[in-house]
């Protein structure tokens, strides 16, 4: 139990377009999902928590306008990256947590690539 | 801001020896998890620790948690080859709103 899908695992897009990531939990309710930012041999930045119903909140230095997030049922949200620039090319890691207990399950990424 | 400090950034070993990483909290935690992540994979959850000076053991994983709740380590005994990967320690001070910080990581190689 508890899996949680990405889609898609890559995408390779020009500079200037946006991209949509959606996050999936398949088999368990997510109150709340985690969308995380790793960049090479680093480690796993929070960029945004979102609950169902209500506006994400954002971490610190990430521009809310740049990386839109909906949350608009239990078992979805969507990253979208707007204008992509090169520099926004990372893996993009979401978490879902159910109504019970710490354990966040994560997802398996998106390789975004901006050219 | 709160940080996550874990060391060290590498270890390499021979297999059968023994590895140990260390997590240190800058401020005191509600819980902290452990995540093992595989070359080009993503973040699986190890544990997590609540209790103060708790120890939790999977097999040759001994995972403890400090009395102030403040640190944490991982240790592991006997290396195998299927250890590879990097490991991650992720605290939550927030009072459980999920809101993990997560350590650099302790990349983990292991000579056959």
């Amino acid at each position: 139990g508890a899996v949680v899908s990405q889609h898609p695992s890559w995408v390779i897009c020009k500079s200037g377009t946006s991209v949509k990531i959606e996050c999936r939990s398949l088999d368990f309710q997510a109150t709340t999902m985690f969308w995380y930012r790793q960049f090479p041999k680093q480690s796993l930045m929070l960029m945004a928590t979102s609950n169902e119903g209500s506006k994400a909140t954002y971490e610190q230095g990430v521009e809310k306008d740049k990386f839109l997030i909906n949350h608009a049922s239990l078992t979805l949200s969507t990253l979208t990256v707007t204008s992509a620039h090169p520099e926004d090319s990372s893996f993009y890691i979401c978490s879902a947590r159910g109504t019970s207990g710490y354990t966040q399950y994560f997802g398996p990424g998106t390789r975004l690539t901006v050219l | 801001g709160q940080q996550v400090m874990q060391i060290p950034q590498y270890q390499h070993v021979q297999e059968g020896e023994d590895f140990t990483t260390y997590c240190n909290s800058s401020t005191t935690l509600s819980n902290i998890q452990w995540y093992k992540q595989r070359p080009g994979g993503h973040p699986v959850f190890l544990i997590q620790l609540v209790k103060s000076g708790e120890v939790k053991k999977q097999k040759r994983l001994t995972f403890q948690f400090g009395e102030a709740k403040k640190n944490s380590s991982l240790h592991i005994t006997a290396t195998q080859t299927t250890d590879v990967g990097t490991y991650f320690c992720a605290g939550d001070s927030s009072g459980n709103t999920g809101k993990l910080i997560f350590g650099q990581g302790t990349t983990l190689q292991v000579k056959p």
